[in-house]
């Protein structure tokens, strides 16, 4: 069964560095997604994404944030200069249409920020 | 890759009808966790079941943990139209990543 996937499971980095995390969502999806959840708290809709420009961004995702669907298959999410409070778990989603089409999660990358 | 399997993937009911959806696996989660995602939004957390055999309430809304922590349900009693939603089970493996289930479409019709 075909799935979003995510790497790496778990990053560590220090405040002011940049992170790249990494999705490859399911081959055929046409709209991909990124969402956070701070421990504890809501999951928060980030960036969706289609057709190789951003479709909506949430307010969160201000200029120290990035994305791009380098190749065919890879759907990533930049962080410039990650910030304490960017700690979280971040989820990639992908749908096959768009709208109110089912979107399927991958399984986060925990990034934590010293 | 531990998966879990959510169903039925579409539900649509009357009013003042029960119903209950499952998910199961055949690995164990160290906690399990239902959301309720809206159009366009992003998953709403509604709780999160941790220990074998627990059971939560939220309103009409009751969740179950399986006793060997493989399996859960939720039991909608008497729903409403305002139930309606898509409704996504998640189990947390023990690096904290969440495996989904591929969520049930609840349409509860007046």
């Amino acid at each position: 069964e075909p799935e979003v996937t995510q790497t790496p499971s778990h990053q560590v980095t220090q405040m002011g560095q940049e992170v790249i995390l990494r999705c490859v969502p399911i081959s055929n999806h046409l709209y991909f997604y990124w969402y956070r959840q701070i421990l504890g708290q809501k999951v928060e809709f980030l960036v969706s994404f289609y057709n190789n420009e951003i479709s909506e961004k949430s307010e969160i995702f201000d200029d120290q944030f990035s994305v791009e669907r380098p190749d065919g298959s890879n759907f990533t999410l930049k962080i410039r200069s990650t910030k304490l409070e960017d700690s979280a778990m971040y989820f990639c989603a992908s749908t096959r249409a768009g709208g109110t089409d089912t979107q399927y999660f991958g399984p986060g990358t925990r990034l934590t920020v010293l | 890759t531990q998966l879990l399997e959510q169903s039925p993937q579409f539900l649509s009911i009357q009013e003042g009808e029960n119903l209950t959806v499952y998910c199961n696996s055949s690995s164990v989660f160290s906690s399990l966790q239902w959301y309720r995602q809206e159009p366009g939004e992003g998953p709403v957390l509604l709780v999160t079941v941790v220990t074998g055999g627990e059971v939560k309430k939220l309103k009409r809304l009751t969740f179950q943990f399986g006793d060997a922590r493989k399996d859960s349900s939720l039991h909608i009693t008497a729903a409403q139209p305002g139930d309606t939603g898509l409704y996504l089970c998640a189990g947390e493996e023990s690096n904290y990543q969440l495996i989904w289930g591929a969520g049930t479409k609840l349409i509860i019709k007046p």
